[in-house]
């Protein structure tokens, strides 16, 4: 079975560049989490979505950052303008809410990096 | 709110002997557990739950937990540890009626399992 597959797995750009990081979720499930991994922050949780919908966004650092899910198999996490404290892994997982406490599953990450 | 307390950064343990990884909780009503494995280079994978019933809990990689309400933690432990179990570990907690599988995560422990 595929699971939660991200790209690219690297990314490395100058501060400024726009970043778009794709993830496309394991088929069937309907809700959708972005994290951010950081030594010094450990793992945070930006954004995470419901049949498409975005339900909490609090995690969001600023206004750089945006989510999107234009549809059930895809979502994508852009950063315009970006800076050197982006630099982090950014993980993808899914999950099937509406089965009581069905497990996130993790795709292996975006490793940024902002020169 | 919900919280998750991984009170070790690291673990040492050698080859053979038996670990613990410990893990601390605070949720108002029956919580769900879980832990998580991240090996170098890679996503969360999760390895097992509890969500109700039995106290000990059983999961992957020959690796268990036992549920304790009065004390408020999920340890995960292992009778017999192996080098290739060294990774970090991480405890989840979400609370009834959270919604949306929404998991808040512990710091992690990094387990290091000596030859």
């Amino acid at each position: 079975d595929a699971g939660v597959i991200q790209s690219p797995r690297h990314e490395v750009t100058e501060m400024g560049q726009e970043v778009t990081l794709r993830c496309k979720p394991i088929s069937g499930h309907n809700s959708l989490f972005w994290y951010r991994q950081t030594m010094m922050r450990g793992l945070e949780l930006l954004i995470y979505f419901n049949n498409n919908v975005p339900i909490d966004d609090s995690g969001m650092p600023e206004d750089r950052f945006s989510a999107k899910m234009p549809n059930a198999s895809f979502s994508t996490l852009k950063i315009q303008p970006s800076e050197p404290r982006d630099s982090a892994v950014y993980f993808c997982a899914s999950s099937l809410a509406g089965a009581e406490n069905q497990p996130q599953h993790f795709g292996d990450g975006t490793r940024l990096s902002i020169l | 709110a919900q919280s998750v307390a991984q009170p070790e950064d690291q673990v040492n343990v050698a080859e053979g002997n038996p670990l613990t990884v410990k893990c601390t909780y605070s949720v108002s009503g029956n919580p769900y557990l879980f832990w998580y494995v991240q090996y170098p280079n890679r996503g969360l994978q999760f390895l097992l739950k509890y969500i109700t019933g039995d106290n000990l809990v059983k999961g992957s990689y020959g690796f268990e937990a036992e549920f304790n309400k009065s004390q408020t933690s999920f340890h995960l432990k292992k009778p017999s540890a192996l080098v290739s179990d060294s990774a970090l570990y991480f405890c989840a907690v979400r609370g009834p009626n959270t919604g949306f599988q929404k998991l808040v995560f512990g710091t992690g422990t990094r387990l290091l399992v000596s030859p």
